[in-house]
């Protein structure tokens, strides 16, 4: 069974920090996603990666996908208060095949 | 585009009840999955539908059905509710042929009392 693990669970940071947050596995994944999701909606695609080592950028935030495609890591510059949100890391596997979710990060900024 | 619609919003239902949610996808989506969300267990996967089949099953009992129509709207059914099944029910649709990239829907919260 392939699981996704992230962390931290939760943070809560002053407005104008950094912050990363992690997803890992022990299963190399074909494609690996970011979402976020506020209070009351669905989440939200961010950004998706498919080539190891693959960097992008959206904004203040930067995604990496690792060398192996087992991991992914998502920096945030300067967070602010509407960065706030569960985060939420997904892998696929080639095919047809669901996408396996993490259970993601709870991202508090305060102003 | 117009994105994942969901209806209803928001359902209260009583133990050993049936409740049906609808899902509308973007149009052209033609792959449909189901999740539910509750903060103990995260996202978990119940269904997948393309083109009116189901393509892919979760770990979740009988009593949670679903099925697409044939434009590509999806229904889930979930049959003698229990206090468990309370949680966030989210669609999402996907304009691929692969799973991957999907676009969610706001989700049906449901309450069983």
């Amino acid at each position: 069974t392939q699981l996704l693990e992230q962390s931290p669970q939760f943070l809560s940071i002053q407005e104008g920090e950094n912050l990363t947050v992690y997803c890992n596995s022990s299963s190399v994944f074909s494609s690996l996603q970011w979402y976020r999701q506020e209070p009351g909606e669905g989440p939200v695609l961010l950004v998706t990666v498919v080539t190891g080592g693959e960097v992008k950028k959206l904004k203040r935030l930067t995604f990496q996908f690792g060398d192996a495609r087992k991991d992914s890591s998502l920096h945030i510059t300067a967070a602010q208060p509407g960065d706030t949100g569960l985060y939420l890391c997904a892998g696929g596997d080639s095919g047809n095949t669901p996408l396996v979710f993490g259970k993601g990060t709870r991202l508090s900024v305060i102003a | 585009k117009a994105g994942v619609t969901q209806t209803p919003r928001y359902l209260i239902k009583t133990r050993g009840q049936q409740v049906t949610l609808s899902c509308s996808p973007i149009s052209g989506h033609r792959s449909v999955s189901w999740y539910q969300q509750t903060p103990g267990q995260g996202l978990q996967f119940l269904f997948e539908y393309f083109s009116e089949t189901q393509r892919n099953k979760g770990n979740f009992p009988g009593r949670f059905s679903g099925r697409q129509f044939s434009n590509s709207r999806s229904e889930m059914n979930v049959s003698t509710l229990e206090l468990g099944d309370s949680a966030l029910y989210l669609c999402a649709s996907s304009g691929t042929g692969l799973s991957y990239e999907q676009y969610f829907g706001p989700g049906t919260r449901l309450t069983v009392t």
